[in-house]
């Protein structure tokens, strides 16, 4: 059973880069896409972008000009890194698999990031 | 992408049955049969309930239902129980460009 587990920086201020890892356990990376979401306090939730193991990645075109993901195959981790923040970037962030049939399952425990000066 | 379309909150008595809309557009729940629903209790990730429009991971009770008309999906829970009290999300997929777009939310209350 595929397992997530993230960490990063939950801390930052105002037009720092935000940098979260996420690990899986327990399943092959090839046969999943790696999601980021994020849900602002009390808020619904948001799709960041996906990224598969060759490095393919998709992002959310209202993201995407701050949004980098990468992936590390040898560790089983993949990466998100979001610059120039600001407090509409506060939120818990996610990780997740996703596969061919558009499942995101499972997701990671969330990490609260806070931006604030 | 806009977001899909829920309404904010949702109620029943225990036993009762309670269905809840998500209204997109023909790019997103109107093109394709990907619209999956997932539950959150307060301080927990998402968990998935339904996927492909009606399919129920294993360990998912069949009180859990889903379906799609045109651009409006639909998740049912028959036999509502306390613990079916949370927030549900629709999605969908929307395209090459946006893998996925997320319904707004529906809190579901069990008086």
């Amino acid at each position: 059973q595929v397992q997530l587990q993230q960490w990063g920086a939950g801390l930052l201020k105002p037009s720092e880069t935000l940098s979260l890892t996420c690990a899986v356990y327990g399943g092959s990376f090839t046969n999943y896409f790696c999601n980021w979401i994020r849900q602002p306090p009390g808020k619904g939730l948001e799709w960041i972008g996906e990224i598969n193991h060759s490095g393919n990645t998709n992002y959310n075109p209202s993201l995407k000009s701050r949004v980098t993901m990468s992936v590390d195959t040898s560790k089983n981790q993949f990466s998100l890194k979001v610059s120039s923040v600001t407090a509409a970037d506060t939120a818990i962030y996610y990780c997740a698999t996703s596969d061919g049939w558009y499942r995101i399952d499972p997701w990671g425990q969330g990490t609260l990031v806070i931006v604030s000066s | 992408q806009s977001a899909l379309t829920q309404p904010p909150s949702a109620s029943g008595s225990p036993g009762q049955s309670v269905t809840i809309s998500c209204t997109g557009t023909s790019s997103d729940v109107g093109a394709y049969n990907y619209v999956s629903w997932y539950q959150q209790h307060p301080g927990k990730a998402p968990k998935l309930m339904i996927y492909e429009v009606s399919r129920r991971p294993s360990g998912v009770p069949d009180r859990f239902s889903g379906s799609k008309s045109g651009n409006t999906a639909s998740l049912t829970v028959s036999g509502l129980q306390t613990e079916d009290e949370a927030d549900y999300y629709c999605s969908s997929h929307a395209g090459s460009n946006n893998a996925f777009v997320f319904g707004t939310g529906t809190k579901v209350a069990v008086l």
